[in-house]
């Protein structure tokens, strides 16, 4: 059974549409991530949580929102998609120790959800 | 930026023959991770082996070893005796010192032959 679950796993949506990926982490980890993942591309690190503050968001467009309410739950808000954004979404998460700790620590990955949009 | 090169976008391998995954990457950081995520199709990302830069000693993880070269920026990865279950997509990644941000290489999909 995987420590980092993410709901659903195919969420299929029209470009009006609201909706949100849930992800839930059963390891105790104080840092949780999501990235997309496109057809021949490296993985695209979208938002960083670290003790439930945002620490990095890389440039990613507004229609994504993401939101942590606590240390074990991860959530991204889709809102007016684009069909470039069908891809897959991961989650991570992993013990972080900040920005004065050792970060040598892996990631732990969900299964992912893939999106498309129509 | 740092970036994760890997070019080879597919290799093939027989069972229990040894194959090498290639991996390059551009960093100015002399203290950093590195790292080799396993993705099978049922798409969960999988550590498979990590390495700190600081350790000149190759890591190794029973059948999965790595070939670092600190002053070539390379980070190669052999997988000796190749099994079925190793058919998936290999990444290579980065992660600086103090901070969360990991760089991914575009991925290598083996395929190993019976």
């Amino acid at each position: 059974e995987t420590g980092v679950t993410q709901t659903p796993r195919h969420l299929v949506m029209g470009m009006t549409n609201k909706k949100s990926l849930k992800c839930e982490q059963h390891l105790g980890h104080n840092a949780m991530y999501w990235y997309k993942q496109s057809a021949k591309k490296p993985l695209e690190l979208m938002f960083v949580y670290s003790l439930e503050e945002r620490v990095e968001n890389n440039s990613v467009p507004s229609r994504f929102s993401p939101e942590c309410p606590n240390s074990s739950h991860l959530f991204l808000h889709l809102h007016t998609l684009q069909p470039e954004d069908s891809a897959l979404y991961l989650c991570a998460s992993s013990q972080d120790f900040g920005r004065t700790g050792n970060s040598n620590q892996p990631q732990h990955f969900g299964d992912g959800t893939r999106l498309s949009i129509l | 930026a740092q970036t994760v090169t890997q070019s080879q976008p597919e290799m093939s391998v027989q069972e229990a023959e040894t194959v090498t995954l290639s991996c390059t990457y551009d960093t100015s950081e002399s203290d950093y991770y590195l790292f080799w995520y396993k993705q099978p199709p049922s798409r969960q990302m999988i550590l498979v082996i990590r390495q700190e830069a600081y350790k000149q000693q190759n890591a190794t993880e029973n059948r999965f070893s790595v070939n670092f070269q600190k002053a070539a920026k390379s980070f190669s990865l052999k997988i000796s005796d190749s099994q079925l279950g190793d058919a998936a997509m290999y990444f290579c990644a980065y992660r600086e010192y103090n901070n969360n941000d990991m760089r991914f290489g575009a991925g290598t999909r083996l395929t190993v032959k019976p």
